[in-house]
């Protein structure tokens, strides 16, 4: 079956405008999470959804990120007036398992490049 | 932190040859797992072991956690070229994970 995918897989955009990152996770997965990692380092976790709310939002930087899954099932990272700073890889993982904890298939993805 | 800790943070060895990895984390955990990045591309799941574990095997690879210590270890044995990639160790504290920086693998022909 199909894997975890994320679009668009690059994104260059300017400071100050707005992006959104779209996650489509393995269809029956309760499970999504977000992270973002820089070069070098590993995945940095940004938020949590067990169905169509977010469990544990902990790891968003700031507010002006924000991240939605209305139907249970593709998600959305937006990110507003971005900064030269959000240039990352964000990183997309579905999980079968309800709670958190369990195996997560990350996704290729989304390269994000602020100029 | 709770993020995990790898060392070494990079490690090279000629193929054939095994390689250990380690990990440490600083609260209890449900379970640690192990993750492997090959350059520019998603995380690929390795091996999850719970907490009341001690050691699991996946092919060449072996995993052992001791909770005491706080710590768990990944072993590749008889590496292979295209073992050469970023690991990583993931300590799950309930709902989210924390990666640690990763131990880049090089394995040489």
């Amino acid at each position: 079956g199909a894997g975890v995918s994320q679009t668009p897989s690059n994104k260059v955009t300017e400071k100050g405008k707005y992006v959104e990152l779209r996650c489509d996770p393995i269809s029956g997965h309760t499970a999504l999470y977000w992270y973002r990692q820089s070069l070098g380092q590993g995945p940095e976790f940004l938020i949590y959804f067990q169905g169509t709310g977010a469990a544990d939002d902990s790891g968003l930087p700031n507010d002006r990120f924000f991240a939605v899954r209305p139907e249970g099932s593709v998600s959305t990272l937006k990110i507003q007036r971005t900064e030269r700073g959000d240039s990352a890889v964000y990183l997309c993982a579905s999980s079968l398992e309800a709670g958190g904890g369990g195996t997560q298939y990350f996704g290729p993805g989304t390269r994000l490049l602020v100029l | 932190s709770q993020q995990g800790e790898e060392d070494p943070q990079a490690l090279s060895i000629q193929e054939g040859e095994n390689a250990t990895m380690n990990c440490s984390y600083k609260t209890s955990i449900n379970n640690l797992q192990w993750y492997r990045q090959n350059s520019g591309r998603g995380l690929v799941h390795l091996i999850l072991i719970r907490s009341n574990e001690r050691e699991k095997h996946s092919g060449r690879l072996r995993v052992t956690l001791d909770t005491s210590k706080k710590s768990s270890s990944l072993l590749i044995t008889a590496s292979r070229a295209a073992d050469t990639a970023s690991y990583f160790c993931a300590p799950n504290y309930g709902q989210n994970f924390v990666f640690g920086p990763g131990t880049r693998l090089s394995v040489l022909p």
